[in-house]
Formats: C-alpha cells, structure tokens, sequence
C-alpha cells in the first residue's frame, strides 16, 4: 500500500551545520509530496511541497526536491539555526480527490548553539 | 487569523467517561480530519469528513464517533474514554483540489 517512511531521530546538530532528514515513499499513482514541521505545542505547518516528479519545493531555506526515479523527497537545509528545532514530517496525498493522505512518522530535530 | 481552531486545549477524563472535541474552521474547506498523535506512530486518521452531513473512517475509527451538522464543525467524540485513548488529537482541513492540509493547535487528552 501507499506509504511513506521517513529517517528515525532524534537528530541533533550544532547552529550552522547541514541538515538532510531522509523521506521515502511507495505509491501505487503519482502522488503530492509534502514536508510538514510541528513546533514545541503547536499543530503541524505546511513547509513545503512538490506535485509532480523533478520540482523542487521549497521555504525559509529548507529545499526538497521530489526523485520518482528513487522514490524519495528529502528535506535539505545549508545551515541550520536554533529555531529550526522542531518534528518533521514528510508526508504524499494521492487518489482522485488527493484524498488519502499518508505521514511519516516525525522525525525530532534539536539545534544546539 | 483565519484557520482552524480546536476546543478544548486540554482535558483529564476517567475511564468511562464521555466527551466531545469540537473543531472550528472559517476558510470554508470542503474537507475536515481527525488525527490522533502518538510518539513514535506519527499521525493516525480517526475518521474524515468530504463534505457537510457526511462522514468516513479512518484508519482507527474504533471508540470514536464524528459528526458534520454544519460545513464548518467537525465534532469528534468518545463515548466511553479509555486510557488507550490517551493521545493528542488534531483536527485539520482541506480545501477542494487544494493539497495540503491546514491544521489546528492541537487538544491533549488524558484518560485516567
């Protein structure tokens, strides 16, 4: 079935480093692919999306590009900042309506200074 | 703002008890969710609402029932609380064709 899996935490890094949180998927169609992130007692915020296979989402410096040839959408960040700790998930809607929507299961983010 | 809002923030049932959660959006979305949060599960869909007066199940429907009287209300409640039910539950809403998802701040539950 649909499904996505995302890169288990919890990840730690230091203010400025590289950020790469590893999103794969298995869909039957041609899915919508999504990076969600979820604040400390917050819902979760759409961070960025791509809808069809070579575009490149992207938002507050943090890239994904969607790879139908490997399956995957992986969220990229240059340098990470102490704000941008946070749950991450990846996510891909498909079916006629977009309807059926699947999530990862988080992957936790901490920026130490 | 516009968005979704979730009511209440927070509550503590006993086991047996019943309550409703109520969700609230203003962006006249076609579509509505409840999902449960659990740690290392990620997200859950408890049941899902395609348009005013209907409604679907999700992937753990057992324990909850929903309704969607009103295009903007989407109702979740729980009959008869267990301690399984403990979790942090979100409502979230789609528009027509649209993609992604809009989501509320969450209620946290706890069944003792």
């Amino acid at each position: 079935g649909d499904s996505v899996t995302q890169m288990e935490g919890p990840v730690t890094l230091s203010e400025e480093a590289f950020l790469t949180i590893n999103c794969t998927y298995t869909a039957t169609g041609y899915p919508s692919l999504f990076w969600y992130v979820q604040y400390p007692g917050e819902g979760l915020q759409l961070l960025l999306k791509a809808t069809k296979a070579d575009d490149k989402g992207s938002n507050k410096g943090f890239e994904a590009t969607y790879r139908k040839e490997t399956t995957s959408f992986h969220l990229e960040k240059g340098s990470v900042q102490v704000s941008d700790s946070a749950v991450y998930f990846c996510a891909l809607s498909i079916g006629p309506t977009g309807n059926q929507f699947y999530f990862g299961t988080g992957t936790s983010l901490t920026v130490i200074p | 703002n516009a968005g979704v809002t979730q009511t209440p923030k927070f509550r503590v049932l006993k086991t047996g008890q019943s309550m409703t959660l109520l969700c609230a959006q203003d962006m006249n979305h076609e579509y509505m969710y409840w999902y449960r949060q659990d740690p290392g599960m990620g997200l859950r869909l408890i049941h899902y609402s395609v348009g005013e007066g209907t409604t679907a199940k999700g992937e753990v429907p057992d324990g909850y029932n929903v309704s969607r009287l009103k295009k903007q209300n989407f109702l979740l409640g729980l009959e008869s609380a267990a301690p399984s039910q403990t979790s942090v539950y979100f409502c979230a809403s789609r528009k027509t064709g649209g993609d992604g998802y809009t989501f509320g701040s969450g209620t946290r539950l706890t069944v003792v």
